[in-house]
């Protein structure tokens, strides 16, 4: 089955750090951009940056430049976001989602992760 | 970066109507412009791609239109299912790749 499987939720405090992940499967993931959106409680989609798995090649959306840290794994199909200094704001679902082409979008989405962050 | 404005920002409807949604874009994006579906608590569903590219396993009753700035997505006769939050986003570049404010479709 086609699929991108997300960690589950977390609960962290202002300050920590964390990284969540985006396993792909039933296709070649290295083939496919991997892209990452948030999504702030009772809001709209936000784009936050994505990823070329086969050559990591990334791109951040300048609102979260800086901000946060895309990654990938190709050994282990498997995309990452991460944080080093997460603030209350960063409370949020994140969802990754596949990119086959700019001919095409966001065409496979995770189930998303919950993140939590309060003191 | 490019801004993108949906109209309206919630819409009232019945079953059977028609429903057409808005999106402009601050500047030209050719026909790269998707619009996606999202239900509470699930994640986004690709509905059009490339403007008016229907994705595989979509009902034929939605549509897409437009090009350059200015583009619609129709539902041609609304069913209870399509009652939901729709974006749009435009992806003239890989990022960014902005996003519509949403469209709620409620029940009238």
């Amino acid at each position: 089955e086609v699929q991108l499987v997300q960690s589950g939720a977390e609960v962290k405090k202002p300050g920590e750090s964390l990284k969540i992940s985006c396993k792909g499967s039933g296709y070649s993931f290295n083939s496919y951009w991997i892209g990452w959106v948030r999504q702030m409680p009772g809001k709209g989609l936000e784009w936050m940056g994505v990823i070329y798995p086969g050559d990591s090649d990334t791109r951040y959306s300048p609102s979260f430049q800086g901000q946060v840290t895309i990654s990938a794994d190709k050994s282990i199909t498997t995309a990452y976001l991460q944080w080093n200094n997460l603030k209350a704001s960063d409370t949020a679902m994140y969802y990754c989602a596949r990119w086959p082409s700019t001919m095409t979008a966001l065409d496979l989405w995770g189930r998303g992760t919950l993140v939590t962050v309060s003191s | 970066d490019i801004q993108m404005t949906q109209s309206p920002s919630t819409l009232s409807a019945s079953v059977g109507d028609r429903v057409t949604i808005t999106c402009r874009a601050s500047q030209s994006i050719s026909s790269w412009l998707a619009w996606y579906q999202q239900k509470p608590g699930k994640a986004p569903k690709l509905l059009i791609y490339k403007a008016s590219s229907l994705q595989s396993g979509v009902p034929s009753r939605f549509s897409g239109s437009g090009s350059g700035t200015e583009f619609t997505l129709t539902i041609s006769s609304l069913q209870p299912d399509d009652f939901a939050t729709y974006y749009c986003q435009e992806y003239n570049s890989y990022s960014p790749a902005t996003f519509g404010g949403g469209t709620k479709v409620e029940i009238k």
